[in-house]
């Protein structure tokens, strides 16, 4: 089945700086590679999806990157401002397969 | 607000017992996922549900059911309670049967005692 690791576990940035967080997945047919948030006390948000079809995609501050060939895909916040405190999560799958989430990435905007 | 409601928020319980978890999906939505989130072992994917019948099964244990009702709503029971089934437990909807945009709850934060 697929394996999504994700890295790094922990982000500590400024507010202003850009964060990154990366994922690889091991299944080459997986197509659909969602970001989620999630906030203390809540459930996981959807912030921004890609599919195998397109390398990157962009919305406001966020973007996506996705490298078909190396099997990873990274997240991209630009302009960090403390609401962005959360923890992210990535995901893939392929048609038919369940989504696999990757294990996390904490991230601390310090104002 | 993502439309997903999930009741109760908390549940604190004693090992051996049976619980209920109650799931409202997002008006409109089909399908409805149940996930078990711990602090070492992330999102598990539990267990499916599309239009009333059983869709996929994940890492769901033989003491854990779910089902969905007519009306799209889903509950998750969950028996013979051991320390270790302490976790968040999520309800998510899309309008598919396919795992894309998920729409997830707050979840049902468990603790058995």
């Amino acid at each position: 089945g697929e394996n999504v690791e994700q890295h790094p576990s922990t982000l500590s940035v400024q507010e202003g700086d850009s964060a990154v967080i990366k994922c690889t997945y091991s299944d080459s047919a997986s197509n659909y590679f969602p970001w989620y948030k999630q906030e203390l006390g809540k459930g996981p948000q959807l912030i921004i999806d890609i599919r195998s079809n397109v390398g990157e995609k962009k919305d406001q501050r966020i973007a996506v990157t996705l490298n078909k060939t190396a099997k990873h895909f990274s997240l991209h916040i630009t302009e960090t401002q403390p609401e962005d405190s959360a923890v992210y999560f990535c995901a893939a799958n392929a048609a038919g397969n369940k989504l696999t989430f990757g294990g996390g990435t904490r991230v601390l905007v310090k104002p | 607000d993502s439309g997903v409601t999930q009741t109760p928020k908390h549940l604190i319980t004693a090992t051996g017992q049976r619980v209920t978890l109650r799931c409202s999906p997002r008006s409109g939505d089909l399908s409805v996922y149940w996930y078990q989130q711990s602090l070492d072992q992330g999102l598990q994917f539990l267990i499916q549900y599309y239009n009333g019948e059983e869709r996929a099964k994940g890492n769901i244990l033989e003491r854990f059911s779910a089902q969905q009702f007519p009306d799209l709503h889903s509950e998750l029971n969950l028996s013979s309670l051991e320390l270790g089934d302490s976790a968040l437990y999520f309800c998510a909807s899309s309008i598919t049967v396919r795992d894309e945009k998920l729409f997830f709850g707050s979840g049902t934060q468990l603790s058995v005692l």
